[in-house]
């Protein structure tokens, strides 16, 4: 089975600086990777997938992510955080190979303080 | 085009109660999951239906069951439930062969077991 670990619990960070949520998997094999976005009382929205092809992602938002498969990470960015963006976020896995579920991270929650 | 939903947002039960939660896929996904997200915890993966039969099942007792109907949608159903059951319920839907790379989730049952 596959394992998500998310480095940091949680993350405040002023408004207009830049973030990085950091995020490692378990497996070395080729895998699917996604970064959700879970705002209060609400579902998980997703913010941008790696399959294959270019390491770096960009998704909505102005998030981006980069895939590094020799150190199994794959941590979200974005250059200037806005107000908007506190919310809880979590990074998934899913083994195309074997999996029709999603391993999910425990979380990070992002505290944007104006 | 409707999104997932869910129904109900809100539910409280008695230990040893039994309860259904319901799922209404986005149009033309005719794979849904369900996952349960524990209080502070990442979701985590309880099963999958595909054509109204189940297609991968997590580490989750048979006292949790599913059905989907010709329509796609969902149930889940728990039985004598218990306090740690208390969580968060997503149910995903996805397009038929995309089920590995794309997924969209409900906006979640809050399920509070006193």
């Amino acid at each position: 089975a596959q394992s998500v670990t998310q480095l940091d619990s949680q993350v405040p960070v002023f408004e207009e600086a830049p973030v990085e949520l950091r995020c490692n998997y378990s497996s070395s094999v080729s895998v699917y990777l996604f970064w959700y976005v879970q705002y209060p009382n609400q579902g998980l929205q997703l913010l941008l997938k790696y399959l294959s092809g270019s390491t770096l992602v960009k998704g909505i938002n102005g998030f981006e992510a980069e895939f590094n498969k020799s150190q199994t990470s794959f941590h979200l960015r974005k250059p200037s955080v806005h107000i908007s963006d506190t919310a809880e976020y979590f990074c998934a896995v899913r083994d195309p190979n074997t999996g029709n579920q999603f391993y999910f991270g425990t979380g990070t929650s992002l505290t944007v303080i104006p | 085009e409707t999104g997932v939903t869910q129904s109900p947002t809100h539910l409280i039960k008695t230990r040893g109660q039994q309860v259904t939660l319901r799922c209404s896929s986005q149009s033309g996904h005719n794979t849904v999951s369900w996952y349960q997200q524990a209080l502070g915890q990442g979701p985590q993966f309880i099963f999958q239906y595909y054509r109204e039969e189940e297609n991968g099942r997590g580490n989750f007792p048979p006292r949790f069951s599913g059905l989907q109907f010709p329509n796609y949608s969902s149930e889940l159903n728990v039985n004598a439930l218990e306090l740690d059951d208390s969580a968060l319920y997503l149910c995903a839907s996805s397009l038929p062969g995309t089920m590995n790379t794309e997924a969209f989730f409900g906006q979640g049952t809050r399920l509070t077991v006193v």
